[in-house]
């Protein structure tokens, strides 16, 4: 079974710096997705970046990026020039690439990233 | 982008009695839904995967018959908790797809406390 490990309960980082949150995964699959997510306190789940495990080149969106290490089975969120808006729950998620069998998101336990003035 | 709403936001219920939570995906259809349950401060936990027009398929551990799950259409997912309990207490997200291999959106989430 598919599992998601993020090992950094709660991080923090001063407005305008950059953070990376780690995760790792463990899967014998050799197509699947990896996900960040955003819980900001209304609870709302909003899609971060995504990166396909069979793209090497690391996904990137405005100030957020992925180091995506396949052999290590390593997924970290790097946070650029950090906004006090980034405040939230960050969930690292896996889903299987085989969409007809099981395409469900398995979910890590979260890291609470706090921004501070 | 594609919105999905959930009703209600909030609910309280007494013990005993059963509630519904709608997921409604308002501007695509979604031939799958998603249920999930986060407790305070963790992550979430897939509770069910709804099909239009099927049975839903549960995870281990979950009561099909406590958590009743109908996706009777390709906007509208409901899920009812019958015979609450307090500790059926929790926030409820639900999340839709297209199709297989198309992404997640998720509802803002229902908050159910049961006294």
């Amino acid at each position: 079974a598919q599992t998601v490990t993020q090992s950094q309960p709660e991080m923090s980082v001063q407005e305008a710096e950059t953070v990376t949150l780690s995760c790792t995964y463990d899967t014998s699959e050799s197509d699947y997705y990896l996900f960040w997510y955003k819980q900001p306190p209304s609870r709302q789940m909003i899609l971060v970046i995504r990166q396909e495990a069979y793209k090497q080149q690391n996904a990137t969106e405005n100030r957020f990026s992925v180091n995506f290490q396949k052999a290590a089975k390593s997924f970290s969120l790097k946070i650029s020039d950090s906004q006090l808006g980034d405040a939230a729950m960050y969930f690292c998620a896996y889903r299987n690439g085989d969409a007809y069998n099981t395409d469900k998101l398995i979910f890590g336990t979260g890291t609470r990233l706090q921004v501070f003035p | 982008g594609a919105v999905v709403s959930q009703h209600p936001s909030r609910v309280i219920c007494k013990s005993g009695t059963s509630v519904k939570i709608e997921c409604r995906s308002l501007d695509f259809q979604a031939t799958t839904m998603f249920w999930y349950r986060q407790f305070p401060k963790k992550s979430l936990m897939l509770m069910a995967t709804s099909n239009e027009g099927s049975k839903a398929t549960y995870e281990q551990g979950v009561e099909k018959d406590k958590f009743l799950i109908n996706h009777a259409s390709l906007t509208l997912s409901t899920l009812t908790v019958t015979s609450a309990h307090p500790e059926d207490s929790s926030f409820y997200i639900c999340s839709a797809r297209r199709g297989p291999g198309y992404e997640q959106y998720f509802g803002p989430g229902t908050r159910l406390t049961v006294t």
